[in-house]
């Protein structure tokens, strides 16, 4: 079984200021974890990826999350927000495997505000 | 190829008419999802096929859902006798079998049923 949880359904930061999205996932096997984030009325843009590499994964637009496995934690952060960041964030785990489908499973989101 | 492309964007319909969507997905992926998602809510899984084979399906799915992809390209999503619970966006993305990279989504169809 596996599970995600945004911890924050809002989150709200001054333009200039870090960002942090966090998540804690739940996984019976060594997972793949994702970031995706969705502008309004958009599909859903690939952030970055962890894939049981490197545990500080970079992304695209200033992005990085940090693979905790102690913790069950894969927490987003930027060190700088941009007013363009504004839009939903989904954490989603997955289990990979050779063939099948791999289950996915997305958070329920996290609305990031940035304030001018 | 320029991603994933989904049409209508929007669809407004009255509740117990039949609406389909399309799906086009990238040209080299052969896998191919429907994911449902409400307000408020993240995506949820739908159905997804390798090449033409359907190999899963939500409980979500109810039997007025049909999907298709009869040549391993694009795809339809059908709901036949429309009704109110059914409004929400209906996702698509593809991916290659067995890859650990994510998916890429269409920017989704709007379902309106009123």
């Amino acid at each position: 079984a596996q599970s995600v949880t945004q911890l924050d359904s809002h989150v709200s930061v001054s333009e200039g200021t870090p960002v942090l999205l966090r998540c804690n996932y739940s996984s019976s096997y060594s997972p793949s974890l994702f970031w995706y984030v969705q502008h309004p009325n958009k599909g859903l843009q690939l952030l970055l990826k962890y894939t049981s590499a490197a545990t500080l994964v970079k992304g695209i637009n200033g992005f990085e999350a940090e693979f905790k496995k102690s913790e069950t934690s894969f927490h987003l952060t930027k060190p700088s927000a941009h007013m363009s960041d504004a839009a939903e964030y989904f954490c989603v785990v997955t289990l990979g495997s050779s063939g099948g489908y791999q289950k996915v499973t997305f958070g329920t989101g996290t609305k990031l505000q940035v304030i001018p | 190829d320029t991603g994933v492309s989904q049409n209508p964007r929007h669809k407004i319909t009255k509740r117990g008419q039949n609406v389909t969507f399309r799906c086009d997905p990238i040209s080299e992926h052969n896998r191919l999802y429907w994911y449902r998602q409400t307000l408020g809510q993240g995506p949820e899984f739908l159905t997804y096929f390798q090449n033409e084979a359907q190999l899963e399906k939500s409980r979500l799915l109810s039997d007025r859902f049909s999907a298709e992809r009869p040549k391993g390209s694009f795809s339809t999503l059908e709901i036949q006798r429309t009704e109110q619970g059914d409004s929400a966006m209906y996702l698509c993305a593809s991916s290659l079998a067995g890859s650990y990279y994510g998916y890429t989504f269409g920017s989704g169809t709007r379902l309106t049923v009123v």
